[in-house]
């Protein structure tokens, strides 16, 4: 199972600021997920990127993915309490059909 | 979308006893399971790999004697904590995924918390 570094491991900001999780690992991904968990529930997808370079938008979310699909960071802005929680980074190989988690970074936007 | 349907939500249970975790992919066929155990404001540890039909994969330092997966059919997969201990309380997540979709289309259920007292 490869090794996903995720930083930082928690943030807590003001409503409306904005702020950036990061995920690096040393090893190639053929895609790379993002997730979102709220406590006592499971986590539900937000972003795949697969190609090299890739950035996605959803809403006030930016995912990118590295050049060399080793890394891959998310970027919130003007941050709302809705958008506290869980924040996971998945990688999957091309040869390994299980994803290997990020430890998570717990965010939480205080009103 | 896809729906994975996981149960119970929550279970509280005394010390010595088994409890059965349901896993079930409501509107696809489900290749392979996955089952993750999770501790607060951490991420999630695999346990174990299901494929339909045949024996789980489990992951270095999970016991299987303890605990007991199968997949039966290609929508339902258990898990099976047996003789429980208070360390065993945890939160519990499955997932899963078609061959057709791959691991880029993994499907979570909505977790089970067991606590053992």
């Amino acid at each position: 199972t490869q090794l996903l570094e995720q930083s930082p491991q928690f943030l807590s900001i003001q409503e409306g600021e904005n702020l950036t999780v990061y995920c690096n690992s040393s090893s190639v991904f053929s895609s790379l997920q993002w997730y979102r968990q709220e406590p006592g529930e499971g986590p539900v997808l937000l972003v795949t990127v697969v190609t090299g370079g890739e950035v996605k938008k959803l809403k006030r979310l930016t995912f990118q993915f590295g050049d060399a699909r080793k890394d891959s960071s998310l970027h919130i802005t003007a941050a709302q309490p809705g958008d506290t929680g869980l924040y996971l980074c998945a990688g999957a190989s091309s040869n390994d059909y299980k994803l290997s988690f990020g430890a998570g970074t717990t965010v939480t936007v205080r009103a | 979308g896809a729906v994975v349907s996981q149960h119970p939500s929550w279970v509280i249970c005394k010390s010595g006893t088994s409890v059965k975790i349901e896993c079930r992919s409501l509107d696809f066929q489900a290749t392979t399971m996955f089952w993750y155990r999770q501790f607060p404001k951490q991420s999630l540890m695999l346990m174990a790999t299901s494929n339909e039909g045949s024996k789980a994969t489990y992951e270095q330092g999970v016991e299987k004697d303890k605990f007991l997966i199968n997949h039966a059919s290609l929508t339902l997969s258990t898990l099976t904590v047996t003789s429980a201990h208070p360390e065993d309380s945890s939160f519990y997540i499955c997932s899963a995924t078609s061959i057709r979709t791959g691991v880029e289309k993994l499907f979570f259920g909505s977790g089970t918390q067991l606590s053992v007292l």
